[in-house]
């Protein structure tokens, strides 16, 4: 069975960047089936996409239009693990943040953390 | 215009069928892509129901229950899911998403209600 935990701290100064780890169990972040990704949700912009990454033969990353200039998503091959980094971020970026594997759908999500984006 | 719009709210009463709109932006044609289901409850994270593209592709959530089904109108260029035979325990949020040019997007859910 699939695990995602989710790390990171709850609380982000405005203009500071955002970083959130989420460990696999269960799979690899190698996999050559599987992508894993970023997702946010938030009262006022709801579910939104942030980005993934995925190895086929070699890395690659896909991101969210709106946030390309602000987010890396990065793999983890040591740690069996990937991570998220959100560049000077502000209270608009105050959402419950999830990874969650894509297989053919999401199929596995982590347990969601809440970042709190204070001015 | 965003990509997806579902009704915000939709009430049904116990054993009723619930019809579930997503509806894609202008210029965008349903009948390319591929709608997925997701039922989010409090606290949790959202959770699969089923993909749907045509009634020959098509798939199911494993443990996803069979009075949960998709399906399209082209002439709404719509996604649909359909709830047949409602439970107190459906009352949730129902989210859409499609791949779109390497991106996925969610529709913004509808609050289903069974009263």
């Amino acid at each position: 069975q699939v695990q995602l935990q989710q790390s990171g701290p709850g609380l982000v100064k405005s203009s500071q960047t955002l970083s959130l780890t989420c460990a696999i169990s269960g799979d690899s972040v190698s996999s050559d089936i599987a992508a894993w990704n970023w997702v946010r949700q938030s009262p006022s912009r709801g579910l939104e996409w942030l980005g993934r990454t995925y190895y086929r033969s070699r890395w690659y990353n896909d991101y969210a239009v709106s946030l390309k200039s602000r987010l890396i998503i990065n793999p983890d091959t040591s740690q069996n693990q990937f991570s998220l980094l959100l560049s000077s971020v502000t209270p608009e970026d105050t959402a419950v943040y999830y990874c969650a594997r894509e297989g053919f759908y999401f199929d596995f999500w982590g347990q969601g953390t809440l970042v709190t984006v204070s001015s | 215009q965003a990509v997806l719009t579902q009704p915000s709210s939709l009430s049904a009463s116990p054993g009723a069928s619930a019809s579930l709109t997503c509806t894609l932006r202008s210029g965008l044609n349903v009948g390319t892509y591929t709608i997925y289901w997701y039922q989010q409850k409090p606290g949790s994270p959202p959770q699969y129901l089923l993909r749907y593209k045509s009634d020959s592709d098509k798939q199911q959530g494993s443990r996803v229950r069979s009075r949960f089904s998709g399906s399209k109108d082209a002439s709404a260029n719509a996604g649909i899911l359909l709830i047949s035979g409602l439970q107190s325990e459906d009352e949730a949020d129902y989210y859409c998403m499609i791949w779109h040019s390497s991106a996925a997007v969610f529709g913004g859910g509808t609050k289903l209600t069974v009263l």
